[in-house]
């Protein structure tokens, strides 16, 4: 069974840091890329950032600026998420996910149950 | 490539037919998700390409549309279908994702 479990998520000052993980089991997890998603309280879905099984490409969406670092570790199935220079506007709740692919194309199949980022002094 | 998805808010009962679009902002042939989401829980993967059907989901749930617009479709509606549902484009996987900004479907 397929199951991605994050963890590290909580409160940090603005300015501050945090590391996010996602521990992944029940499938070759270096067969896989990987992304996070996040949530603000009460609002829709966003891609943070994806990786590639090998880390040979690494892609963040563009309102990151550079805070931002996503890495996986394959031989212990875990990915990671780097929050630099937080903001109030960062506070969400994180979601790693696995991409599935098809023909030319790839859609993401399972989901962490999702881990909670608050920014705030 | 922005996704716009329309209502933002539809009422509903059991029992009734729902549809629900998408509109990308340039054309991104078939590289459309469906996902629902209800409070509290992970989003979950209801349709790729467009039209394929998850693994799993009901047959009531179907997808049709390529280039700038799609639909997602319930057949009819059963109570467990109440939820938040989005579109998500990954024309450019893995880079420049985007998802719409949701559909709540609530009972009338």
């Amino acid at each position: 069974e397929v199951q991605l479990v994050e963890s590290g998520g909580g409160l940090v000052k603005p300015g501050g840091s945090l590391r996010l993980s996602c521990a992944a089991s029940g499938f070759i997890f270096s067969s896989y890329t990987m992304s996070w998603v996040r949530q603000a309280p009460g609002k829709g879905l966003e891609w943070v950032s994806s990786v590639s099984g090998s880390s040979g490409y690494i892609y963040y969406a563009d309102s990151l600026k550079g805070r931002f670092t996503i890495s996986r570790d394959n031989a212990k199935n875990s990915l990671y998420l780097q929050m630099n220079s937080l903001r109030g506007e960062d506070t969400a709740v994180y979601y790693c996910a696995r991409f599935d692919y098809y023909d030319n194309g790839a859609y993401n199949d399972y989901w962490g149950q999702g881990t909670l980022v608050t920014v705030s002094s | 490539i922005q996704l716009t998805q329309s209502p933002s808010f539809l009422s509903a009962s059991v029992g009734d037919r729902v549809t629900i679009t998408c509109r990308a902002s340039q054309g991104i042939s078939s590289y459309l998700a469906w996902y629902q989401q209800k409070p509290g829980k992970a989003p979950k993967l209801l349709i790729y390409a467009a039209s394929t059907l998850q693994s799993g989901v009901p047959s009531r749930f179907s997808g049709s549309g390529s280039g700038t617009t799609f639909t997602l479709t319930i057949s009819s509606l059963q109570p467990e279908d109440f939820a938040t549902y989005y579109c998500q484009q990954l024309s450019s996987y893995p880079r420049g994702i985007t998802f719409g900004q949701g559909t709540r479907l609530e009972i009338k």
